[in-house]
């Protein structure tokens, strides 16, 4: 069983905060992580594809970077908005195990106060 | 393009009946996954099917199939429903097998 951890559970912070999470897997057999945005009533939806070991990735006030080694990757929020209140998903692809096989941790759920 | 559609949007069976859901991919997309939500487990992988062969199959009872079509939309069935068949299903589509998925919206299947 390949076992996709996150952390911290949940995260409450104030509307300007930075924040950040973290997703460690096996980096055994990796081949990719992607990470998620799910809101509420929403459909969940791909903020980052990552591949190579020292990849970092960039989409507005969010990033990523990705330790495919030592098996984490790192999401940063910078100046956090309420619009950003969602659950963020990190899941990975394992070669071997693929064919439309994502491998979800459990979330983050962040809450952003105004 | 319209995104992946998924019906019915909500659906109550009572135990024992069998339920069938769908889902239509994106345009152009032939792999679609399947995936299992309930609050203790979170996202679970059922099954993933690419020009109409099931690829891969997630550890989930024989009470779950599927099956795809030659237009890609995608059905599953779910027999003998349990109490603990109670989540929500998403579809999701994606051109390429490692690519990023496209999720629909999700059909939340209460069993009573």
């Amino acid at each position: 069983i390949l076992n996709v951890e996150q952390s911290p559970q949940s995260l409450h912070v104030q509307e300007g905060d930075s924040t950040n999470f973290t997703c460690s897997f096996p980096s055994s057999n990796f081949y990719a992580l992607h990470w998620y945005r799910w809101e509420t009533a929403k459909s969940p939806e791909a903020l980052f594809v990552m591949t190579l070991n020292g990849d970092e990735k960039k989409k507005g006030r969010i990033s990523a970077t990705l330790n495919t080694k030592e098996g984490y990757s790192y999401l940063y929020i910078k100046g956090s908005q309420p619009e950003d209140s969602a659950t963020y998903l990190c899941a990975l692809f394992y070669s071997g195990t693929s064919y439309g096989k994502l491998t979800f941790g459990q979330g983050t759920i962040l809450t952003v106060h105004p | 393009k319209a995104g992946v559609t998924q019906t019915p949007r909500y659906l109550i069976k009572t135990r024992g009946q069998q339920v069938t859901l769908s889902c239509s991919p994106i345009s152009g997309h032939r792999s679609v996954s399947w995936y299992q939500q309930t609050p203790g487990q979170g996202l679970q992988f059922l099954f993933e099917y690419f020009s109409e062969t099931q690829r891969n199959k997630g550890n989930f009872p024989g009470r779950f199939s599927g099956r795809q079509f030659s237009n890609s939309r995608s059905e599953m069935n779910v027999s003998t429903l349990e109490l603990g068949d109670s989540a929500l299903y998403l579809c999701a589509s994606t051109p390429g097998t490692l690519n990023e998925q496209f999720f629909g919206p999700g059909t939340r299947l209460t069993v009573l």
